[in-house]
């Protein structure tokens, strides 16, 4: 079965770091392009960072430039978001989600046909 | 940053009923505009691809249609279970953008 598990949200305050993994399982996790997308409580889903399949291209939303960090480990199958400098506006739900290989290109971009359950990031003092 | 706005927000009808969902872009994506659904306390689901592909797995009653900046989503009979927030984001620019979201309810 094709899976994506995210682990390591919880509370923060802010200025805090975290880290997010997310676990893939049952398919070749090094062919694929990844990316984090987020949601916040009540509102829409926001695009937050994609890696290429060799980690060779990574992007970043402004809101996030500079503070979070993508990451992936293919011999671990596990992609990872570094979070620093947090802040309120960063509480939200997190999915890590495939790129379909129909629908994405080299660079990381695409769309998404695989998503994790994703996993609660609050910032809170 | 292309903008992507979904008209309307909410879409009352009744089980059987035709929707219609609009997702309107800032400037053109081309074709590369993509529909997801999303249930209450789930993850989003990929229905259509690329304008108009059906992911796998998705009934034929959901369409998708449109170019450059006007795109349709088209549920010809809505099922009990199709009642939910749709949205849509495009991969032709970074950075990756969604809309705002449709709700769907009875």
């Amino acid at each position: 079965e094709v899976q994506l598990v995210e682990s390591g949200g919880g509370l923060v305050k802010p200025g805090g770091s975290l880290r997010l993994s997310c676990a893939a399982s049952g398919f070749s996790f090094s062919s694929y392009n990844m990316n984090w997308v987020r949601q916040a409580p009540g509102k829409g889903l926001e695009w937050v960072s994609s890696i290429s399949r060799s980690s060779t291209h990574t992007n970043y939303a402004d809101s996030v430039k500079g503070r979070f960090t993508i990451s992936r480990d293919n011999a671990k199958n596990s992609l990872y978001l570094q979070m620093n400098s947090l802040r309120a506006e960063d509480t939200a739900v997190y999915y890590c989600a495939r790129v379909s290989a129909a629908a994405g290109n080299q660079y990381g971009s695409g769309s998404y046909d695989v998503w994790g359950q994703g996993t609660t990031v609050t910032v809170s003092s | 940053e292309v903008v992507l706005t979904q008209s309307p927000a909410t879409l009352s009808l009744s089980p059987g009923q035709r929707a219609t969902l609009s997702c309107r872009a800032s400037q053109s994506v081309r074709i590369y505009l993509a529909w997801y659904q999303q249930k209450l306390g789930q993850a989003p689901r990929l229905l259509i691809y690329d304008t108009s592909n059906r992911a796998t797995g998705i009934p034929a009653r959901f369409s998708g249609s449109g170019s450059e900046t006007d795109f349709t989503l088209t549920i010809s009979s809505l099922e009990p279970e199709d009642f939910a927030t749709y949205y849509c984001q495009q991969r032709s620019d970074w950075p990756l953008t969604f809309g705002g979201g449709t709700r769907v309810e009875i």
